[in-house]
C-alpha cells in the first residue's frame, strides 16, 4: 500500500543553518504531497503542498519539490530561526493503492539554537 | 475567526467509562476527519465523514464510534471497547467531500484523553 517515510529526528541547528527534511513515499496513481508542522500542544497546520510531478511549493521561506522520479519530497530551508522548532510531517493524500487517504509520515522533530 | 475547536483540551477517563470528544467547525467544510496521534508516531485515521449523515471507518477504527449530524459538528465517542485509548485525538476538516483527501486539512488544536 501507500507509504510515506521521513527522516528520523530529532535534528538540532544554530539558527541561520540550512534545513533540510527528507522524505520519499511509495504510491500510485496521482497523489497530492503535503508537509504539516505541529507546534507544541496544537494541531497540525498545513506549511505547503503539490499536486503534481515538478510542482513546488512553498511558504515561510519553506521549499519542497514534487519529484515522481526519486518519488522525494523533501523540505528545505535557506536559513532557520528559533521560532521553526516544531515537529514536520510528509503526508500523501489521494494515493490510489491507500484508499485514497491521506497518509502521514512519523514526523521530525527540529530544534533551532539561538 | 473560522476555524476547527475541539473541546475538551484535557480530558481523564476511568478504564471501562465511555467518553465523548466534541469537533466543531465553521469553515462550512464537507468533510471531517478524526485522527489519533501517539508519541513519536504519525496521525492514524480512526473515522472520516464526506458528508452529512455519513460516515466510513478509517484504520483503526475498533472501539470507537462516530456520528454526522450536522455539516459543522463530528463528535467522537471512546468506548469501553478501546484497548488502549490513552492518546491526543486530533479532529480536521477539509473543504470538499469528493476531494477529500487530495484536498488540505484543516486541523483543531487537538484532545489529550488520559485513561487512569
Amino acid at each position: 500500500g501507500d507509504s510515506v517515510t521521513q527522516m528520523e529526528g530529532p535534528v538540532t541547528l544554530s539558527e541561520e543553518a540550512f534545513l533540510t527534511i527528507n522524505c520519499t513515499y511509495t504510491a500510485t496513481g496521482y497523489p497530492s504531497l503535503f508537509w504539516y508542522v505541529q507546534y507544541p500542544g496544537e494541531g497540525l497546520q498545513l506549511l505547503l503542498k503539490a499536486t503534481k510531478a515538478d510542482d513546488k511549493g512553498s511558504n515561510k521561506g519553506f521549499e519542497a519539490t514534487y519529484r515522481k522520479e526519486t518519488t522525494s519530497f523533501h523540505l528545505e530551508k535557506g536559513s532557520v530561526q528559533v521560532s521553526d522548532s516544531a515537529v514536520y510531517f510528509c503526508a500523501l493524500g489521494g494515493g490510489r493503492t491507500g484508499g485514497f487517504k491521506t497518509i502521514f509520515g512519523a514526523g521530525t522533530r527540529l530544534f533551532v539554537k539561538a | 475567526d473560522g476555524g476547527i475547536t475541539q473541546s475538551p483540551k484535557y480530558l481523564f477517563r476511568k478504564e471501562g467509562q465511555n467518553v465523548t470528544l466534541s469537533c466543531e467547525q465553521n469553515l462550512n467544510h464537507d468533510a471531517m476527519y478524526w485522527y489519533r496521534q501517539d508519541p513519536g508516531q504519525g496521525l492514524r485515521l480512526i473515522y472520516y465523514s464526506q458528508i452529512v449523515n455519513d460516515f466510513q471507518k478509517g484504520d483503526i477504527a475498533e472501539g470507537y464510534s462516530v456520528s454526522r449530524e450536522k455539516k459543522e459538528s463530528f463528535p467522537l465517542t471512546v468506548t469501553s471497547a478501546q484497548k488502549n485509548p490513552t492518546a491526543f485525538y486530533l479532529c480536521a476538516s477539509s473543504r470538499s467531500g469528493q476531494g477529500a483527501f487530495t484536498d488540505t486539512q484543516y486541523f483543531g488544536p487537538g484532545t489529550r484523553l488520559t485513561v487512569l
